[in-house]
């Protein structure tokens, strides 16, 4: 398999600025899980996919974050208005559902907002 | 009260020594799975280990076994014969919540340990 693949890598923007991540899971997977880490901390859980339906979201996902996941494969995670406290590293997994559930993560995407 | 501990927030070992990595962890669910990750500089996080909550055995991976204590809720992490490419952040991770027999599937996870492998 190829693993979970992020785009883009790094992204820069200015606060007030939009910005759009895409993350490709593992081909047979059908759950798509997306976490925000900031420096020194663990990974937190963001929003949950199964298929293409949406299934949990955190408090963390303010208004201004949206994901989706339109046909069950790749999902975008889009910030809208970014703000500095946005700047973090986003993580996307995917797993499929069996016992033991183990999550693969991807590459990441770093955001950093000026 | 926090779900996953790591007291340790920095670790050093000597190259080709043992080392143990704590995590306890916290739930009232009867059925939870808990995970170790390793995330070197590089950003990525790199599965290690799994351990589910009605597991007999410790789980074993190469050199990573974990040391899984149900009653007093850790769930520690054993890397034997240390590598210098083993240096790296660890985070403990778990994953609670069976409905239905579905998982909810979101991991919580600790705030990491950083090792340092020495030559």
């Amino acid at each position: 398999d190829t693993g979970v693949s992020q785009n883009p890598r790094h992204k820069i923007t200015k606060r007030g600025q939009n910005v759009t991540f895409r993350c490709d899971p593992i081909s047979e997977h059908n759950r798509l899980y997306w976490y925000r880490q900031t420096l020194g901390q663990g990974p937190e859980f963001l929003t949950y996919f199964q298929n293409e339906a949406q299934l949990e979201k955190s408090r963390l996902l303010s208004d201004r974050f949206s994901a989706e996941r339109p046909k069950g494969s790749f999902s975008t995670l889009e910030i809208q208005r970014t703000e500095q406290g946005d700047s973090a590293m986003y993580l996307c997994a995917s797993n499929r559902q069996a016992s033991t559930d183990t999550q693969y993560f991807g590459p990441g995407t770093r955001l950093t907002v000026l | 009260a926090q779900k996953i501990t790591q007291t340790q927030p920095g670790m050093f070992v000597q190259e080709k020594e043992a080392v143990t990595l704590d995590c306890t962890y916290d739930t009232s669910d009867p059925s939870y799975g808990l995970f170790w990750y390793k995330q070197p500089s590089s950003g990525e996080m790199i599965f290690l280990i799994y351990q589910g909550s009605y597991d007999q055995q410790n789980a074993t991976e190469g050199r990573y076994s974990l040391n899984f204590q149900k009653a007093r809720k850790s769930a520690n992490l054993v890397i034997s014969a240390s590598q210098l490419g083993d240096s790296a952040m660890y985070f403990c991770a778990m994953r609670e919540g069976f409905a239905g027999g579905t998982s909810y599937g979101k991991l919580t996870f600790g705030q990491g340990t950083i090792l340092t492998v020495h030559p």
